[in-house]
């Protein structure tokens, strides 16, 4: 069975800072990785998506992840945070056993960001 | 309208009452999905539908009860819930190709049972 584990619950980071929010799933099949942003009262926006080729996925508003197979791990990097970015990010799997399209999420990294 | 609506955004019922959800979407896509978002777990899939057939149904309790008359409504039937339904419920759509599929949400609707 899949599942998605996302480290950290919280991360709080300074304006302009970098900041790594780590995903690692579980799988026996090869997988399609994404990662979602929600931010306050709204729904999931996609951010990313890696499906295949290139391990490093550029994604919106500057963000990028990267999959590493050996390591099982699919996390979301950007090199200088703004204010505005500060909301709660969710990594979620598929895999090509699934012919309806369903994911699995982790339970969410909230991403805190302090002037 | 554009891309993914729910109605109502907030909604308080007593555990006799009988609501529903609504969802639509605006993107001619064929599959649709509902979500339960409680706080600190990870997003439950409830149900999903393809093509106006439900294809997943994850275990849910009978006192929820969809149902997708056409491709852009969702509606999430309610009945005799319990405070642990309590949860913020997320609609999705997408194309209905499969597993590579973008995932578009509505903006869900804050239920509080009492």
């Amino acid at each position: 069975a899949q599942s998605v584990t996302q480290l950290d619950s919280q991360v709080p980071v300074f304006e302009e800072a970098p900041v790594e929010l780590r995903c690692n799933y579980s799988s026996s099949v090869s997988v399609y990785l994404f990662w979602y942003v929600q931010y306050p009262n709204q729904g999931l926006q996609l951010l990313l998506k890696y499906l295949s080729g290139s391990t490093l996925v550029k994604g919106i508003n500057g963000f990028e992840a990267e999959f590493n197979k050996s390591q099982t791990s699919f996390h979301l990097r950007k090199p200088s945070v703004h204010i505005s970015d500060t909301a709660e990010y969710f990594c979620a799997v598929s895999d090509l056993s699934n012919q309806g399209g369903k994911l699995i999420f982790g339970q969410g990294t909230e991403l805190s960001v302090k002037p | 309208e554009t891309g993914v609506t729910q109605t109502p955004r907030h909604l308080v019922m007593g555990m006799t009452n009988k609501k529903s959800l609504k969802c639509e979407q605006h993107l001619g896509h064929n599959a649709m999905y509902w979500y339960k978002q409680s706080a600190k777990k990870p997003l439950e899939l409830m149900f999903v539908y393809n093509f106006k057939e439900q294809t997943e149904n994850n275990s849910v309790p009978s006192r929820f009860s969809p149902e997708c008359p056409n491709s852009s409504h969702l509606f999430l039937h309610l009945h005799t819930l319990q405070p642990e339904d309590s949860a913020l419920y997320l609609c999705a759509s997408s194309s209905g190709r499969g597993t590579t599929d973008t995932q578009y949400f509505g903006p869900g609707t804050r239920l509080t049972v009492l």
